[in-house]
């Protein structure tokens, strides 16, 4: 069975620093990944996928997220983060078997000014 | 393009009543999802559909939820009699089968039970 662990609830950053929300996944099979982005009242709008190829995948708004096979991660990181980017951030796996998507807790990022 | 639409955005009722939550998926997607998010719980698959057909229901609750899809473009999720613990958002989200297309959310259902 597949599983999703955000490791932290909540991070606050101060705007322009960088920032990295952290993921990791359990899968027994090659996996697709997700990053979702939640703002207050709204549905999930995806930020950016793996599906295979470079492990470095740029999305929207700034981030991106590194697959990480050996250590099962697939971190987001943005390098400057801005007030608007306040929302609650989801990983996500799945593979070819499912259509299912297996969410992580979320973790919810609080840009300060 | 239209997104996922889901209505009603906000629905209060008392407990006991009947509650239907509505779903029109984006055009062409063959995929469709339930699911609710609680602070406690956090985002819970309810059930999917594939071509409009229910293929796995094991995240209902229980029996007082059914949810159906009658065509491609409709869904609707019921909870029939509804109580104060089944307050959540309820999200549709479509996508298509394989995994590979990501899954699009609607703005959900914001359902509040007295």
């Amino acid at each position: 069975a597949q599983s999703v662990t955000q490791l932290d609830s909540q991070v606050p950053v101060f705007e322009e620093a960088p920032v990295e929300l952290r993921c990791n996944y359990s899968s027994s099979v090659s996996v697709y990944l997700f990053w979702y982005v939640q703002y207050p009242n709204q549905g999930l709008q995806l930020l950016l996928k793996y599906l295979s190829g470079s492990t470095l995948v740029k999305g929207i708004n700034g981030f991106e997220a590194e697959f990480n096979k050996s250590q099962t991660s697939f971190h987001l990181r943005k390098p400057s983060v801005h007030i608007s980017d306040t929302a609650e951030y989801f990983c996500a796996v799945t593979d070819y078997n499912t259509d299912k998507l297996i969410f992580g807790t979320g973790t919810r990022l609080q840009v300060f000014p | 393009d239209a997104g996922v639409i889901q209505s009603p955005r906000h629905e209060v009722t008392e407990m006991g009543q009947e509650v239907t939550l509505r779903c029109k998926p984006i055009s062409g997607h063959n995929s469709l999802f339930w699911y609710r998010q609680t602070m406690m719980r956090g985002l819970e698959l309810l059930i999917y559909f594939n071509n409009n057909v229910p293929i796995d229901d094991s995240g209902m609750p229980e029996d007082r939820f059914s949810a159906k899809m009658p065509n491609a473009s409709f869904s609707t999720l019921k909870i029939q009699p509804s109580e104060p613990r089944d307050s959540a958002v309820y999200f549709c989200a479509s996508g298509w089968t394989g995994g590979v297309e990501p899954q699009h959310f609607g703005d959900g259902t914001r359902l509040s039970i007295l």
